[in-house]
């Protein structure tokens, strides 16, 4: 079963606006980190933001935010005021806390954010 | 501080040959993880090491290994090259061995396989 779904394949914001990555997954374990990375066409993988499980607030990190419903199992990302710098690959990913699986990081398919003048 | 290194950044082989694969996590991270991103199957977790031990491994054939170092320094290295082995190698370092920690990455080693 997938574990971290990103429905938005390709997203288009225009510059100075908010926008909204969403991000659904699936687990039964009770502890849990959700991650935020952006990939620019270079490759190298930034950690944008991470949120766990017993968080009560939602995480933010300047002009990103994540948008936590744990009942939904949802980690929506949310960039405000976009630039054109945004523009790159967003990858939603998940840690689980049991023993078997250590550090990995299962990953969703990502989407891709194109940030218009 | 340092962030993750890898090197090299770009690597050419031939099939068949074999290729070693290097990540100094940041100081003081004794968790190293191993990923490959190809465009047909995304991200995939290949192996994690900490404290020179393999703690965790992906569905990959024997054909991909690894170790850590005593300094948290990892290699990964591939044997018998094939062209599907081509891919964005990634490693992520961790402070901890717990689930509630941060992962960063380095910038990757892009391979291709000819």
């Amino acid at each position: 079963a997938q574990k971290i779904t990103q429905t938005q394949p390709g997203m288009f914001v225009q510059e100075k606006e908010a926008v909204t990555l969403d991000c659904t997954y699936d687990t039964s374990d009770p502890s849990y980190g959700l991650f935020w990375y952006k990939q620019p066409s270079s490759g190298e993988m930034i950690f944008l933001i991470y949120q766990g499980s017993y968080d009560q607030q939602n995480a933010t990190e300047g002009r990103y935010s994540l948008n936590f419903q744990k009942a939904r199992k949802s980690a929506n990302l949310v960039i405000s005021a976009s630039q054109l710098g945004d523009s790159a690959m967003y990858f939603c990913a998940m840690r689980e806390a049991q023993e078997t699986s250590g550090s990995r990081l299962t990953f969703g398919e990502g989407t891709q954010l194109t940030v218009n003048p | 501080k340092a962030g993750v290194t890898q090197t090299p950044r770009y690597l050419i082989k031939t099939r068949g040959q074999q290729v070693t694969l290097s990540c100094s996590p940041i100081s003081g991270h004794r968790s190293v993880s191993w990923y490959q991103q190809t465009p047909g199957q995304g991200l995939q977790f290949l192996f994690e090491y900490f404290s020179e031990t393999q703690r965790n491994k992906g569905n990959f054939p024997g054909r991909f290994s690894g170790r850590q170092f005593s300094n948290s320094r990892s290699e990964m290295n591939v044997s018998t090259l094939e062209l599907g082995d081509s891919a964005l190698y990634l490693c992520a370092s961790s402070d901890l061995k717990s689930w509630n920690t941060e992962a960063f990455f380095g910038q990757g080693t892009r391979l291709t396989v000819v």
